[in-house]
């Protein structure tokens, strides 16, 4: 158990809806990564927050947006989705991801299973 | 990002020490060299991490060559949990906050 949870654990909607997806990081984790594992994408970085501020962003597509609230939980909103966006979602949780402190890990979560039909 | 090459699948035996490369010719200087694994049904695993020097832990050993162009992760002895896919990552921490960029790995069998 990486500390890191995520719900729901499995996701069913339909092409055009919107869901949400929710991450608590670790205790005392400030930054909160967002990745997104298809079969013909591998395992992708979509965004990433620090204490409540967007950090870095990778390939995430404008429908997508995230934030990271006060008590650092983040969510993942996916908007008009498609057929393509079926994949599993994880969230990722580290200490400090900044300078002389950083300790290299990652602790990531069980993920959620998105099925768009 | 700096581009790391794996071989697509390793074999090895039960209790066998196993050796997985990884080439990164393209590796600044600020970049540090990530391990993770992903077991079958769940989320990526960290395994070690290293800058310059060999690195170990409970689960492994880094061994970064010299020029550091590439490293090989060591597990000592294989067991059959250790089946998985292993992901070689450079990070470049004090620009780009520690995201992972994940290649297609290795994915590693292990027989009893």
């Amino acid at each position: 158990d990486s500390g890191v949870t995520q719900t729901p654990k499995h996701l069913i909607t339909a092409t055009g809806q919107r869901v949400t997806l929710r991450c608590s990081p670790r205790s005392g984790d400030l930054s909160v990564y967002w990745y997104q594992q298809s079969l013909d994408q591998g395992l992708q970085f979509l965004i990433q927050y620090y204490n409540g501020e967007e950090r870095a962003k990778g390939n995430i597509l404008e429908r997508f947006s995230a934030q990271q609230f006060p008590d650092l939980h983040s969510e993942l909103n996916l908007s008009s989705l498609e057929l393509g966006d079926s994949a599993l979602y994880f969230c990722a949780s580290s200490t400090n991801p900044l300078g002389i402190s950083y300790n290299g890990k990652q602790f990531f979560g069980p993920g959620t299973r998105l099925t768009v039909l | 990002d700096a581009k790391t090459t794996q071989p697509n699948s390793m074999e090895s035996n039960e209790e066998e020490p196993v050796h997985l490369p990884c080439n990164h010719s393209t590796i600044s200087g600020t970049d540090y060299i990530h391990w993770y694994r992903q077991l079958p049904s769940q989320g990526p695993e960290y395994v070690i991490h290293g800058l310059t020097s060999n690195v170990n832990n409970r689960m492994a050993s880094l061994a970064i060559a010299e020029d550091r162009k590439s490293s090989t992760l060591i597990l000592h002895r294989a067991t059959l949990r250790d089946a998985a896919v292993y992901y070689c990552i450079l990070t470049r921490v004090y620009n780009q906050g520690g995201k992972l960029i994940f290649g297609q790995g290795t994915e590693l069998s292990v027989k009893p």
